[in-house]
């Protein structure tokens, strides 16, 4: 049971450059999100997609650009990559949208980007 | 001020001690909180919802105060495999976009 998959684990681009993360789950989740992680804080929301075909910024969504491809799959894009994007980004996936009726989100296991 | 705030620790016990840790939150119209466990360099998973009267779990106890505004975690005889970053996390409202992570709390246990 794979549950929530990303792509790749890690990668290391120059500043500037593009590359787009991929994230699949195969619970039929309705709704999927990306967060990322860095040192002292929390998990940050960039977007998240509530149902396929919708798509709703997060807190920190500038420099990023998502794509929720079908039911299974949401994308993360970054356009032109800048050193303060350098972090752990997590997919995760959950039945309904985040809220005090369904909170379990499932999360893929991370993709260490950094930006030099 | 961080909406949701955690003592980073870490906290070193040995094994088979009890150890609680608390999060604060400062949106008093928080509806719902959760502990989420993350082992190093792995993704977040729940642990456990807090509801209002106090809920328990095995070894674990989870409480909330709304008058004080915190949550707190409490392990007993704790293990071994226990040894993990906690995350605390708070619902400001029935929104994806509006549930905060704190920072964590990194608990380790010795033999």
């Amino acid at each position: 049971n794979a549950g929530v998959t990303q792509t790749p684990k890690f990668q290391v681009l120059k500043t500037g450059q593009s590359m787009t993360l991929q994230c699949a789950q195969d619970m039929n989740h309705n709704s999927m999100y990306w967060y990322r992680q860095d040192p002292g804080m929390g998990l940050r929301l960039i977007y998240y997609s509530a149902s396929e075909g919708t798509t709703d910024k997060g807190e920190v969504p500038n420099g990023y650009n998502v794509s929720r491809l079908n039911k299974r799959e949401f994308s993360l894009r970054l356009e032109s990559a800048a050193p303060s994007q350098t972090s752990v980004y997590f997919c995760a996936s959950s039945e309904f949208p985040l809220s005090g009726l369904s909170t379990e989100a499932f999360f893929g296991q991370g993709t260490r980007l950094t930006v030099v | 001020r961080k909406e949701v705030e955690q003592d980073p620790g870490p906290f070193n016990v040995p094994e088979g001690a009890t150890v609680a840790f608390n999060c604060t939150y400062s949106n008093s119209a928080s509806q719902s909180f959760f502990w989420y466990r993350q082992d190093c360099r792995k993704e977040p998973k729940l642990l456990m919802s807090v509801y209002s009267s106090g809920n328990e779990d095995g070894r674990f106890t989870a409480q909330l105060n709304r008058a004080s505004q915190y949550i707190s975690l409490l392990i007993r005889d704790s293990k071994l495999s226990d040894s993990a970053t906690y995350l605390c996390v708070v619902e400001r409202e029935s929104s994806a976009s509006k549930i905060i992570f704190g920072s964590g709390t990194r608990l380790s246990i010795r033999p």
